[in-house]
């Protein structure tokens, strides 16, 4: 069964204090992990892809990065706009190509 | 982000009413998703149809029966729903179902069943 741990689960920041977010998983064979952003009420926002270890992307104020376990997203001097819920998500090779697992998402709150 | 629309984005309903949502995709792709969130727990996957035809019903409850007439539009249809089916309906849609493709998400329904 795949596993999908994000941490912390709330996150507050004042505009401009760099911060990570957490994702570990646990599957037989990684196909992708893939960042959103949801804010309330919406539909998730694709942010990135990650295909491999040692990858990164960029995005304005957001960096993906991908290890053998884990994944982080480093918001770099973040805005109250990047106050959203982050979701982390990921492809099993074992699985039915087209499933993803998503993890129970890190809240982010960004005080001016 | 308008690639993908849900109809209707809220809907409240008894549990003996008959209701459906109605999800479309305007980006040219061959697979479409139906996914349930609710509060405080991970996306959970319910059906997947790839070129118009289901390939996976993750042990989704009978009194939720999807459809997909074509590969540009995806239904949802509800009946007999019980409290506890209240949640954001999310529909999403990617270019194949596989590979590490990306997939795209609407707005969500927003339901609550009375």
């Amino acid at each position: 069964e795949d596993q999908v741990t994000q941490s912390p689960e709330a996150l507050r920041l004042q505009e401009g204090e760099s911060s990570s977010l957490n994702c570990s998983y646990t599957v037989s064979g990684l196909r992708g992990l893939f960042w959103y952003r949801q804010d309330p009420g919406k539909g998730p926002e694709f942010l990135f892809t990650l295909y491999s270890a040692g990858e990164e992307k960029e995005k304005e104020r957001l960096k993906a990065t991908l290890t053998k376990k884990e994944s982080f997203l480093h918001i770099t001097a973040p805005k109250p706009e990047d106050s959203a819920t982050y979701l982390c998500a990921v492809q099993d090779l074992r699985h039915g190509d087209y499933k993803l697992s998503f993890g129970a998402g890190t809240t982010v709150t960004v005080r001016a | 982000e308008t690639g993908v629309t849900q109809t209707p984005r809220h809907l409240v309903m008894g549990m003996t009413n008959k209701k459906s949502l109605k999800c479309e995709q305007h980006l040219g792709h061959n697979a479409m998703y139906w996914y349930k969130q609710s509060a405080k727990k991970p996306l959970e996957l319910m059906f997947v149809y790839s070129l118009e035809e289901r390939v996976e019903n993750n042990s989704v409850p009978s009194r939720f029966s999807p459809e997909c007439p074509n590969s540009s539009h995806l239904f949802l249809h509800l009946h007999t729903l019980q409290p506890e089916d209240s949640a954001l309906y999310l529909c999403a849609s990617s270019p194949d179902p596989g590979r590490g493709e990306t997939q795209y998400f609407g707005p969500g329904t927003r339901l609550l069943v009375l």
